[in-house]
């Protein structure tokens, strides 16, 4: 089964709107890192957080991470059009490990 | 400074035939990834591969696949006598050193007829 698993499958609003959406893991990590997926490109790099942070930011991104709950959150703050993608958690159990574990990723489309 | 590069984007092959799949890393990047993606899920890791060395394969199905990344020239995914079921979007990515992000390819995606 998938290490990240994230929450909802699919999310539509608003261009100004806030998007969020959650990534829940099973076992302990090293570090979770998320990522942009247009449709039929690749996928780009967003925000790494490690273990022992809580939150960081990256411009309109913000991601918080709760080992307790094992559970991560992407927020997407003023979205526009061109936030239209797939988003996906990988999880990555231990320092200087490669393996990335995806989810199956929650597909936004934000409506002009 | 060129962004990984994969070929070609889009492989149509009959059942039986071999398919080849071809990734050159960013430069400056030695260490090489393979992953598959079937519709409607996330990636799965097959192999990570430095120059010349798998260092890990324990994704990649024991039959059929190989991989390699040769002193010169790209890594080639290599897939013998492919099946329907092999038909994904295979990604390759690269990174500096192993504990930094991976930088993704735009992918190949595969049809088998």
């Amino acid at each position: 089964s998938q290490q990240g698993e994230e929450d909802p499958q699919a999310l539509s609003i608003q261009e100004g709107e806030n998007a969020t959406m959650n990534c829940s893991y099973k076992t302990s990590i090293n570090n979770l890192q998320w990522y942009r997926q247009n449709s039929g490109r690749g996928l780009v790099h967003l925000i790494l957080i490690r273990s022992n942070e809580r939150e960081k930011h990256s411009g309109r991104l913000r991601v918080t991470l709760d080992t307790s709950k094992k559970s991560s959150s992407l927020l997407i703050t003023a979205s526009r059009a061109a936030d239209t993608a797939s988003y996906f958690c990988a999880t990555v159990l231990r320092s200087n490990d490669y393996k990335l574990s995806f989810g199956a990723g929650t597909t936004v489309t934000v409506r002009a | 400074n060129a962004g990984v590069m994969q070929n070609p984007r889009h492989l149509v092959r009959r059942r039986g035939q071999e398919a080849r799949l071809r990734c050159s890393p960013m430069k400056g990047h030695s260490h090489v990834y393979w992953y598959r993606q079937l519709p409607e899920e996330g990636l799965k890791f097959m192999v990570y591969l430095q120059k010349e060395n798998i260092i890990d394969e324990s994704g990649m199905p024991k039959e059929r696949f190989s991989a390699e990344f040769p002193k010169e020239g790209p890594s080639i995914l290599r897939i013998q006598q492919v099946v329907r079921g092999d038909s994904a979007a295979y990604f390759c990515a690269s990174s500096p050193q192993v504990d930094q992000p991976q930088h993704f390819g735009d992918g190949t995606r595969l049809s088998i007829l």
